[in-house]
């Protein structure tokens, strides 16, 4: 069985700092590794993924994320978060890649970005 | 925007009542996908057409039910409805039945409200 848990609940930072929301991930098989955000009364958006290719994953509004087998961790990161990234994130697991019906999702982290 | 197209954004029923909700893929997307999503339970697969056929089946109550048409426009049925059944609905979709896994196209939900 496969499961992901967030860490946290809710970030928040300053505009300009670091973002680290803190994704760990069980598995059975190896995993495939996503980022969704979802901005307020927005769908879902695919931030990145990870397939199995290179640990460290670049998405899109300059986040990225690094696989750690060891650690079963997909922690995702940005070096100075803009007050456009507040919005809630979701950590995503599947254990069969091909079968999209097979993703579980995480709770979620919301992240403030303040002034 | 991600194509994907869903209505009614807002619909407020009474317990007992039955709706539907529609949502129209992104062109040429064969899978369709419904979720929901509530506070205690977080994001939850109910169920995923692919090319008119149901291709996977999640935590889909049997008061629910769906379809997708030939058009590939879907439509997910709620009946006897509950308190509970307050969510957001969301519909999904992708090109394949398994191809690119995990990267779907959410629609901007459907808030169901039951009183």
């Amino acid at each position: 069985a496969q499961s992901v848990t967030q860490l946290d609940s809710h970030v928040s930072v300053s505009e300009g700092t670091p973002v680290l929301l803190r994704c760990n991930y069980s598995s059975s098989y190896s995993p495939s590794l996503f980022w969704y955000v979802q901005h307020p009364n927005k769908g879902l958006q695919l931030l990145l993924k990870y397939t199995s290719a290179a640990t460290l994953v670049k998405g899109i509004n300059g986040f990225e994320a690094e696989f750690k087998k060891s650690e079963t961790s997909f922690h995702l990161t940005k070096p100075s978060a803009h007050m456009s990234d507040a919005a809630e994130y979701f950590c995503v697991v599947s254990d069969r890649p091909g079968t999209a019906s097979k993703l579980t999702f995480g709770t979620g982290t919301r992240l403030q970005v303040t002034l | 925007d991600s194509g994907v197209t869903q209505t009614p954004k807002h619909l407020i029923t009474a317990t007992g009542q039955r709706v539907t909700l529609r949502c129209s893929p992104r062109s040429g997307d064969l899978s369709v996908y419904w979720y929901q999503q509530s506070l205690d339970q977080g994001l939850q697969f109910l169920i995923q057409y692919y090319n008119g056929e149901e291709r996977a089946k999640g935590n889909i109550l049997e008061r629910f039910s769906a379809q997708q048409f030939p058009d590939l426009h879907s439509e997910l049925n709620l009946s006897s409805l509950e308190l509970g059944d307050s969510a957001l609905y969301f519909c999904a979709s992708s090109p394949g039945g398994t191809s690119r896994a995990g990267e779907l196209f959410f629609g901007e939900g459907s808030r169901l409200t039951v009183l």
